[in-house]
C-alpha cells in the first residue's frame, strides 16, 4: 500500500511569486487535508477537501487555495508569496471524512523557503 | 478557540528510563485526541488515537491516557530507547480539523 506522497520535497521561491504543491493521497482515501508547519511549531490547518469539494478551512487568506482531483490527489496553491509563508507544508489523507475513527496519514511534506 | 499546550518543550533522558509527556487543551468538546511522532524534516507518524469516550490506549511501549473533563492527556513511554528520539505532537479533533500543540522534543541518550 502506497502512502501519502508529496512533491516537490524542497522549493525556493521569491516574495511575490506563486507556488503549487502536489499531493497523492493513500490508496482508498477520499479526504485530503493540508497543514502548514512553521519552524518549532505544531502544524496549522489550512483546509480539507472531500470528493473534490472544499470541506472546511482554517484561518488562512484567500491567496491560499486548493484543488482535489477525481483520483483524490490534491494541489495547494499559494499566490503572492510572503516571507512568512516559509514553512513545511504537510498533506494528509484519510478514508473517513469526519476523521472520527481513523488517524490522518501524513506525507513527508514540502519545505518551502521564500526569500 | 481551542488551544493545545505541551509540557515540557524538551526532554533529555538516559536510555531505559520511563517517561511521561503532557498535553492539555482548553475546550473539552473534542471527538478524539491523537499523538504523533515527527522525525527531523519529516512528516507525522500516528502513534495512538483515543476516542473522546475512552480513557486510554496502548501500543507496545506506549500508553496514552485521556481525561476529557480536565482537558489533559499523557503519553507514557516505557523503557525508552535512542530510537525514540523525536518530536512528539499532541492534537485534538474538533470539527474536521486537528489542533496541534507545539510538541515535546525528546532525546534519549545511549
Amino acid at each position: 500500500e502506497t502512502g501519502v506522497t508529496q512533491s516537490p520535497t524542497h522549493l525556493i521561491k521569491t516574495r511575490g511569486q506563486q507556488v503549487t504543491l502536489r499531493c497523492s493521497s493513500q490508496s482508498g482515501h477520499n479526504t485530503v487535508s493540508w497543514y502548514q508547519q512553521a519552524l518549532g511549531q505544531g502544524p496549522q490547518f489550512i483546509f480539507q477537501y472531500y470528493r473534490e469539494e472544499e470541506n472546511g478551512r482554517g484561518n488562512f487568506p484567500p491567496r491560499f487555495s486548493g484543488l482535489q482531483f477525481p483520483n483524490y490527489s490534491s494541489e495547494l496553491n499559494v499566490n503572492a508569496l510572503e516571507l512568512d509563508d516559509s514553512a513545511l507544508y504537510l498533506c494528509a489523507s484519510s478514508p473517513d471524512r469526519l476523521l472520527h475513527n481513523s488517524p490522518l496519514h501524513f506525507g513527508n511534506g514540502t519545505r518551502l523557503t521564500v526569500t | 478557540k481551542q488551544e493545545v499546550t505541551q509540557i515540557p518543550a524538551a526532554l533529555s533522558v538516559p536510555e531505559g528510563e520511563n517517561l511521561v509527556l503532557n498535553c492539555s487543551f482548553t475546550d473539552s468538546a473534542i471527538y478524539n485526541l491523537q499523538w504523533f511522532r515527527q522525525d527531523p524534516g519529516k512528516g507525522l507518524t500516528s502513534l495512538l488515537l483515543i476516542q473522546s469516550s475512552q480513557r486510554e490506549q496502548t501500543s507496545g511501549r506506549l500508553n496514552a491516557s485521556l481525561d476529557k473533563s480536565s482537558g489533559r492527556s499523557t503519553l507514557y513511554i516505557a523503557a525508552s530507547q535512542p530510537g525514540d528520539s523525536a518530536t512528539y505532537l499532541c492534537a485534538v479533533l474538533g470539527g474536521n480539523k486537528l489542533v496541534f500543540g507545539a510538541g515535546t522534543i525528546l532525546r534519549v541518550k545511549s
